[in-house]
């Protein structure tokens, strides 16, 4: 069974601050890695995507990936208000199969 | 920026009635996806199709569910009979070729009485 593990949150940041997101996977044969953000009752929205061990940067985001640790994270600096919504972390075998979604992550950045 | 449209935005149906939920995937895309979030739960994989035929379908994708690409544009997902349980959020999602992620429509919210 191919587990994707999030804390359910809700975590608070004040307005300006960096959130730190988190994400653990089951299934050592991920390759791809997604974060999605997800307002209430609305689609998820793809936000980030890795697949190399590293950090990689876009804009005020930041993914970062440790296959050896089976862990992924997604870093938001300068967190505004707009930013508060749930975080969903998103694994495949490879680009084109299934994805596999974690419970997500409630996110508040209060001003 | 192109993006996948779900129809309609909102579906009520009788329990055991059949329903069909439609979505347009981005016009470039050839990967077509159906996901589903019931309510205060994980987004969940239904099925996934490519070259007009099923890749991978998940263990809730049973006989009471099927998918179709009627035309050039549309994928489909049909409940035949539908359940109390399935009353959820379905999402379309789709992809290009290659390493890219995949895109996800605003969704239909199904609701079986």
């Amino acid at each position: 069974q191919k587990e994707v593990e999030q804390n359910s949150g809700p975590l608070s940041v004040p307005e300006g601050a960096i959130a730190s997101l988190n994400c653990t996977y089951s299934d050592r044969g991920s390759q791809s890695f997604f974060w999605y953000r997800q307002y209430s009752g609305k689609s998820p929205e793809l936000i980030m995507f890795i697949y190399s061990n590293g950090d990689k940067e876009d804009g005020r985001f930041t993914a970062q990936l440790n296959k050896a640790s089976q862990y992924v994270s997604l870093l938001i600096r300068d967190s505004q208000p707009s930013d508060s919504a749930t975080y969903l972390c998103a694994v495949t075998n490879n680009a084109g199969n299934m994805l596999t979604f974690g419970g997500g992550t409630r996110l508040m950045v209060k001003p | 920026e192109p993006e996948v449209t779900q129809t309609p935005s909102h579906q009520v149906t009788q329990m055991g009635q059949e329903v069909i939920l439609r979505c347009v995937p981005i016009s470039n895309h050839l990967y077509f996806y159906w996901y589903r979030q019931i309510l205060g739960q994980k987004v969940e994989f239904l099925v996934s199709f490519y070259n007009n035929e099923i890749s991978e379908k998940s263990e809730i994708f049973d006989d009471q569910f099927s998918v179709e690409r009627p035309d050039g544009s549309n994928f489909t997902l049909k409940i035949r009979s539908t359940k109390l349980e399935d009353s959820a959020m379905y999402f379309c999602a789709s992809r290009a070729v290659g390493d890219q992620p995949q895109h996800f429509g605003d969704g239909t919210r199904l609701s079986i009485l």
